[in-house]
Parts: structure tokens; C-alpha cells; sequence
């Protein structure tokens, strides 16, 4: 089956650094992927989609020049959480999009990111 | 927001069938139900979709009403490598449409 590729899959870092998280698609091109965060004991919420070769679109509420993302080629999407602070600290996940009715979204294992 | 309800918890005995309910009064025609999970610390999961009829793989079965504004999802023979969250979505699928996650169900598999 398709699979999804997420790094780091753990990251501690002081506040005000920045973090890159990469997704990547290994056996699939995805034109489309997408970024989730998911705090303590609550749901997966959609950030962001990401498309190759043009802008992201952001959600309502979410900072997109505090979290940048780029998806340079159809098998590979980075975020970047600029400037990091404690608040920031959550569990993000990435999905890449088949587009198959079926199995619609194939999802990395996530990346818990502490920040200190 | 999620278009689908779920009960926030279920308890199955080890070796028996999980069936777990979903609403989703409001689905649309060109939608389908979907079915993943998450186990604790990892990505959600891929289980099983369908449209229309009753769908069956390695993993589960998905029942859906005639109506199709209620499914679900069974497992036959619940392990305790089976305790997740389960989440019911609905969604056009592939393509550039995010699946919306809900607050899903916590199914724990008791030995």
C-alpha cells in the first residue's frame, strides 16, 4: 500500500527556534498533501493544504508566516514552524492525497515537537 | 466541522466483534464513508471505505444503511493490538478535499 514518510518523528528545541518537518510520499506522487496538528487527548485539525508548485492554503486561525510550507515536487512537503514557542508544542501530522476514491489520504506517522 | 456523530467510547472483549456505530444524517450523494484509525502516538490508519453497498476487507467490514445516513464498522475478531480511535468521515475523497476528523471513538480491547 501507499506509504508516507514523516521527519523527524521527535524533536525538542529550545523557544524561538525554527523546525523543518518533512513529508514525503515514497511510492506515489501526490499533487496534493496535507498538514494536521493534534494536541493532547483532542482530534486531528486540518492546517493546511498543500499543493505542488503553488501556495499553500492556510485554515482560519492558522499563522502562515509562522508555519511556511513548501511542496517543491510531487513526492516531497516540508513545514516549518518559525520561531518556535511553547504554545506551539503539539503533535503534527502530515497526509498526502492519492487521488483514488479510494483510500483517499495516506498518513504519516506524525512528529511530536517540544518546545522548551 | 465533522458531518458524522460517534459514541466517545466502546469496551470489546478480546476475540469478539467490535461494532461501531456511525451517524452521518447529512451525507451527500457524492459522498463516501470512510474509515481510519488511530493508534496512540502514531498516524491515523487506512481501514475501509465505501459508497453504497456493504464493503469487506482484510481488516473490517462496513455496513451501510439503505439510507446511507448511518454505518458501521466491525471488526470480527478484536485483538488488543486493536485499541484505537476510530473515526467515521465523511468525504467527496481523492483528490484535493482534506478528510475532516471528528472526535472519533475509543475502542479498548479487553482481555
Amino acid at each position: 500500500g501507499a506509504v508516507v514518510s514523516q521527519h523527524p518523528s521527535w524533536v525538542i528545541c529550545k523557544s524561538g527556534t525554527s523546525v523543518k518537518i518533512e513529508c514525503r510520499s515514497l511510492d506515489f506522487q501526490a499533487t496534493t498533501m496535507f498538514w494536521y496538528r493534534q494536541f493532547p487527548k483532542q482530534s486531528l485539525m486540518l492546517m493546511a493544504t498543500s499543493n505542488e508548485g503553488s501556495k499553500a492554503t492556510y485554515e482560519q486561525g492558522v499563522e502562515k508566516d509562522k508555519f511556511l510550507i513548501n511542496h517543491a515536487s510531487l513526492t516531497l512537503s516540508t513545514l516549518t514552524v518559525t520561531s518556535a514557542h511553547p504554545e506551539d508544542s503539539s503533535f503534527y501530522i502530515c497526509s498526502a492525497a492519492t487521488g483514488r476514491a479510494k483510500d483517499s489520504q495516506h498518513f504519516g506517522d506524525g512528529t511530536r515537537l517540544s518546545i522548551l | 466541522d465533522a458531518k458524522t456523530t460517534q459514541p466517545p467510547s466502546m469496551d470489546c472483549a478480546e476475540g469478539r466483534a467490535a461494532n461501531l456505530p456511525c451517524n452521518h444524517s447529512t451525507i451527500s450523494g457524492n459522498e463516501y464513508v470512510y474509515w481510519y484509525r488511530q493508534i496512540h502516538s502514531q498516524g491515523p490508519q487506512y481501514i475501509i471505505h465505501g459508497l453504497k453497498n456493504n464493503e469487506t476487507n482484510e481488516m473490517a467490514s462496513l455496513i451501510i444503511t439503505e439510507d446511507r445516513k448511518s454505518s458501521t464498522l466491525i471488526l470480527p475478531h478484536a485483538t488488543l493490538r486493536d485499541t484505537a480511535v476510530y473515526y467515521c468521515i465523511v468525504s467527496p475523497g481523492g483528490g484535493n478535499t482534506p478528510l475532516v476528523f471528528g472526535k472519533g471513538t475509543r475502542l479498548s480491547v479487553i482481555a
